[in-house]
């Protein structure tokens, strides 16, 4: 079974600023999908970002970005500039390509408080 | 387009009762998962549909049960209602089984007293 970790159940940091999100995950899958997904306090759950394991590349979408270190396995999110609306639950989820196993596994999650 | 709809938004049963959640995909998917979010938490895997088969279920009692309509929307049932099924249940839907984008819905926060 897969396990997905998150370290940081909180951070904060000022407007304008990066950071970093931390994610761990365990798996005997070689190839498989990676996603953060965001939160707010409307409760979407609302996709930031998708890895896959195939590639090398780290995936970007705009100010969002991720380190995936595959051997480490490990799957940290990046936010450069940060915005008010960034302030969000963030998940970090795993799921499989085996036929039967398309499902997500979450963290726990980081609350991400984003300070004027 | 319109989004993945959930319904009802807001519900409060009694212990022992039964609940019947409801949720619409985004026309053209067919894949249909559930997931449960206790409050504090990631959201736990329940059960996932395709094409109105059950594809994958989660760690949870026979109490939870789902189908799959041939308009590809979905239910989620839960009897004998127990305190612990307090939560927010979530909804996803995918095009098909080999999409590994799932969308997800705004929720159903179901309240047991």
């Amino acid at each position: 079974a897969q396990t997905v970790t998150q370290s940081q159940p909180e951070m904060s940091v000022q407007e304008a600023e990066t950071v970093t999100l931390s994610c761990t995950y365990d798996t005997s899958e070689n190839n498989y999908y990676l996603f953060w997904y965001k939160q707010p306090p409307s409760r979407q759950m609302i996709l930031v970002i998708r890895q896959e394991a195939y590639k090398q590349q780290n995936a970007t979408e705009n100010r969002f970005s991720v380190n995936f270190q595959k051997a480490a396995k490990s799957f940290s999110l990046k936010i450069s500039d940060s915005q008010l609306g960034d302030t969000a639950m963030y998940f970090c989820a795993f799921m499989g390509t085996n036929f039967g196993n398309e499902k997500l596994t979450f963290g726990t999650g980081t609350r991400l408080t984003i300070i004027p | 387009d319109a989004g993945v709809t959930q319904s009802p938004t807001h519900l409060i049963k009694t212990r022992g009762q039964h609940v019947t959640l409801r949720c619409s995909p985004i026309s053209g998917h067919k894949s249909v998962s559930w997931y449960q979010q206790v409050l504090g938490q990631g959201p736990q895997f329940i059960f996932q549909y395709y094409e109105k088969e059950e594809r994958g279920r989660g760690n949870f009692p026979d109490r939870f049960s789902a189908r799959q309509f041939p308009n590809y929307s979905s239910e989620l049932n839960v009897n004998a209602l127990l305190l612990g099924d307090s939560a927010l249940y979530l909804c996803a839907s995918s095009p098909g089984t080999y999409y590994y984008e799932q969308y997800f819905g705004p929720g159903t926060r179901l309240t047991v007293t």
